[in-house]
C-alpha cells in the first residue's frame, strides 16, 4: 500500500513569491492535514480537509490556503511568502472523521525562501 | 502556550535496555494520543496509539501508559534496539461531543539514542 506522497520534495522560492505543494493520501483515506515544521520549532497544525471542505485551521495568516480535490488529493499554497515561511512542510492523511484514527505522514517539502 | 510536552530533549539507553519516554499535557479535552517516530530527511512514523478510556495498549516491543488524573503518558519500548534511535514525538488529539477538531498537537520530541 502506497504512503502519503508529496510533492516537490524541494522547492525554493524567493520573498514575495507563491509556492504551491500538492499531497496524495493513502487510498481511502478521504482526511488531509497540513503541518509546519520551522527550525526549532516543533510540528504546528495548519489546515484540515475532508471531503473537500475546510474543517478546521490553525493559527496562521490567510496567505496560507489550500484545497482538496475530488479524488482527496490536496494543494497547500502559500501566497507573498516571507522568509519565516521557510520551513518543512508536511502533509498527513486519516480514515476522515472516524474516531481513533491515527494520521500517516509523507516526507514533507522543505521550502527554502531566499 | 505549549499544551503537549516533552520535558527531556534526549534520552541514551544501552542495546537491550529498556527505553521510557515521558509526556505530559495540560489540556483536559485531550482524549486520543499518539507517539511517532521520526528519522532525519523522513516524515514522522506513526508507532501507537491510546484512547483515554484506556490506560495501557501494548504492540509488540511498544507500550503506552497514560495516567489521566496526572495527564501524563510514557512509551515503553523493550528491548531497546540500535534502530530504534530515532526522534520520539507524543501528540495529542481532541474529540469534543463525538466532533474531531482534526489537529494533532505535538511535544517538542525527544532523541532517542540505542548504544550497541
Amino acid at each position: 500500500e502506497a504512503g502519503v506522497t508529496q510533492s516537490p520534495t524541494h522547492l525554493i522560492k524567493t520573498r514575495g513569491q507563491q509556492a504551491t505543494l500538492r499531497c496524495s493520501p493513502i487510498s481511502g483515506h478521504t482526511s488531509v492535514y497540513w503541518y509546519q515544521q520551522a527550525l526549532g520549532l516543533g510540528l504546528q497544525f495548519l489546515l484540515w480537509y475532508d471531503e473537500g471542505e475546510e474543517r478546521n485551521r490553525g493559527n496562521f495568516p490567510p496567505r496560507f490556503s489550500g484545497r482538496q480535490f475530488p479524488n482527496y488529493s490536496s494543494e497547500l499554497n502559500v501566497n507573498a511568502l516571507e522568509l519565516e515561511d521557510s520551513a518543512l512542510y508536511l502533509c498527513a492523511s486519516s480514515q476522515g472523521t472516524v474516531s481513533n484514527q491515527p494520521q500517516h505522514f509523507g516526507d514533507g517539502t522543505r521550502l527554502s525562501i531566499l | 502556550d505549549q499544551q503537549v510536552k516533552q520535558n527531556s530533549p534526549s534520552l541514551s539507553v544501552q542495546e537491550g535496555r529498556i527505553s521510557i519516554l515521558n509526556c505530559d499535557y495540560t489540556n483536559s479535552m485531550f482524549d486520543y494520543f499518539l507517539w511517532y517516530k521520526k528519522y532525519p530527511a523522513e516524515g514522522p512514523t506513526f508507532l501507537i496509539s491510546i484512547s483515554s478510556i484506556k490506560d495501557k495498549n501494548e504492540d509488540g516491543r511498544f507500550t503506552v501508559f497514560l495516567n489521566k488524573s496526572a495527564k501524563h503518558l510514557s512509551l515503553h519500548i523493550v528491548p531497546s534496539q540500535p534502530g530504534d534511535s530515532a526522534v520520539y514525538f507524543c501528540a495529542a488529539s481532541e474529540w469534543i461531543g463525538g466532533t474531531s477538531y482534526g489537529k494533532l498537537t505535538f511535544g517538542q520530541g525527544t532523541i532517542l539514542t540505542v548504544h550497541p
